[in-house]
């Protein structure tokens, strides 16, 4: 079984630009969550969805970050513009009761 | 405002130990507590899940213990080995619309196990 997947692995890109990140989720997980993590920090909850529906994006740091989940598959997180301090690793998990399983990250680089 | 405090930040110990990482959360009205480890460049590798319900889990040389009521956890590695060594991160999550919300992290414990 596939687990979750994360696309680019790497980002690097211009204060001002948009940047996507994109979520695979594992096959049948409804639940699909967006992490951060910034330099020296630790990891942060960005959004939670069930299915297609936000159940809490209560830790999007502003609305410069904009979260979809289509059809309740996968999932893309866009930043436009994007700022010094949105540098970090972007990590998404899945779950289908409880134990969430991680991809393996997107680290993005603003310069 | 939900913190998890993770003890020691940093650990070394020779190959063979037994050791204990720690684990604290201000809040105990936990629905689950989630152990995981990181290796240099990688992402999260569950560990162990341990629902509020639970006092304890075990997995081959790990097991991991809660206490809700005084808000701690424990994660205690036999016999360790080389390829132990990576950042162990505890994690919490509370209820939320009959299942549970997004995790709670601590800074994690960086663990080097010497040969």
């Amino acid at each position: 079984e596939a687990g979750v997947t994360q696309f680019p692995s790497h980002s690097v890109i211009e204060k001002g630009q948009t940047v996507t990140l994109r979520c695979d989720p594992i096959s049948g997980h409804d639940n699909l969550y967006w992490y951060r993590r910034v330099m020296g920090k630790e990891i942060k909850f960005l959004l939670h969805f069930v299915k297609e529906s936000k159940q809490d994006e209560s830790g999007m740091p502003n609305n410069r970050f904009l979260a979809e989940r289509t059809g309740g598959t996968y999932s893309t997180l866009k930043v436009q513009p994007a700022e010094l301090e949105d540098s970090g690793v972007y990590f998404c998990a899945s779950s289908q009761v409880s134990e969430q399983y991680f991809g393996p990250g997107t680290r993005l680089t603003v310069t | 405002k939900q913190e998890v405090t993770q003890i020691p930040a940093a650990l070394s110990v020779p190959e063979g130990e037994n050791l204990v990482l720690n684990c604290s959360f201000t809040d105990s009205a936990i629905y689950n507590l989630q152990w995981f480890r990181q290796d240099p460049g990688k992402g999260l590798t569950s560990l162990l899940l341990i629902q509020s319900s639970q006092r304890e889990q075990t997995s081959g040389r790990l097991n991991a213990s809660l206490d809700k009521s005084s808000g701690r956890s424990t994660l205690y590695i036999a016999a360790s080995q080389p390829g132990d060594s990576a950042t162990y991160l505890c994690a919490v999550s509370y209820p939320s619309g009959g299942g549970a919300d997004g995790l709670t992290f601590g800074k994690g414990t960086h663990l080097i196990i010497q040969p």
